[in-house]
């Protein structure tokens, strides 16, 4: 089992906005900033979004990221196609002294 | 930036495997090299760190014991070797390299992946 949460599935349509939770604890998300990364089938996972809510150069500026407590969550507004990926939430977990990340979200577009 | 690891392999439970990743495109020991595995159907899982300039590693508590990081710094190579292999370890297994500024440190360069198959 993963240390960080998210809903295994999510689904939107094209142009509209789809949001996918991350669920943590004090000792990683709570104390330490989340990155969020896209993978496509048979690929090595890119990141979208780091340091919370940031954007690295290339990425949209459809994605955006945010943080609250022990909880971050990414955003994907005016949803295309090529969007459709597993997505998955990373942070420093200061207890166990290493990187977890999520179990994934598998994105559909409709 | 570029990572280019070894190929595919297959084991044998309780045997041992060697995944190699060769950089390119920067100076070697200015960054760590992480490694992260996937198993199938499931979200990645950190393995360790080494620091290429002083061999200084790190590793997940799951993986203390079992894991060897190494690097050569005259061919810009780090290695991971698993011991004990089982079942359980069957994943694609990716080197990757942070980006690092004084507010950011994620994974922002990945090698294309090495699947490790343990079947008996």
């Amino acid at each position: 089992q993963s240390v960080l949460t998210q809903p295994p599935s999510a689904s939107g349509t094209p142009g509209h906005r789809v949001t996918i939770s991350c669920s943590g604890s004090a000792s990683n998300i709570g104390t330490n900033t989340v990155d969020w990364y896209q993978q496509f089938p048979g690929m090595a996972p890119q990141v979208v979004i780091h340091s919370n809510n940031e954007r690295p150069s290339g990425v949209p500026d459809r994605f955006s990221g945010s943080k609250a407590g022990t909880s971050a969550s990414l955003a994907i507004s005016g949803l295309q196609a090529e969007d459709e990926a597993d997505y998955y939430c990373a942070a420093w977990d200061d207890s166990l002294s290493g990187w977890v990340f999520g179990g994934g979200t598998h994105l559909i577009v409709l | 930036v570029q990572l280019v690891q070894s190929g595919a392999e297959v084991k044998r439970p309780g045997a041992s495997v060697r995944v190699s990743c060769k950089a390119s495109g920067y100076t070697f020991t200015d960054y760590y090299i992480h490694w992260v595995r996937q198993a199938p159907g499931q979200g990645p899982e950190w393995i360790g760190r080494i620091s290429p300039k002083s061999g200084d590693t790190k590793s997940g508590q799951k993986f203390q014991g079992r894991v060897t990081l190494t690097s050569d710094t005259s061919i810009s190579t780090v290695y991971m070797d698993l011991s004990r292999l089982n079942s359980a370890d069957t994943a694609v297994y990716y080197c990757a390299r942070p980006h690092v500024d004084y507010t950011s440190y994620y994974f922002d360069s990945w090698g294309h992946g090495t699947l490790v198959t343990v079947s008996s």
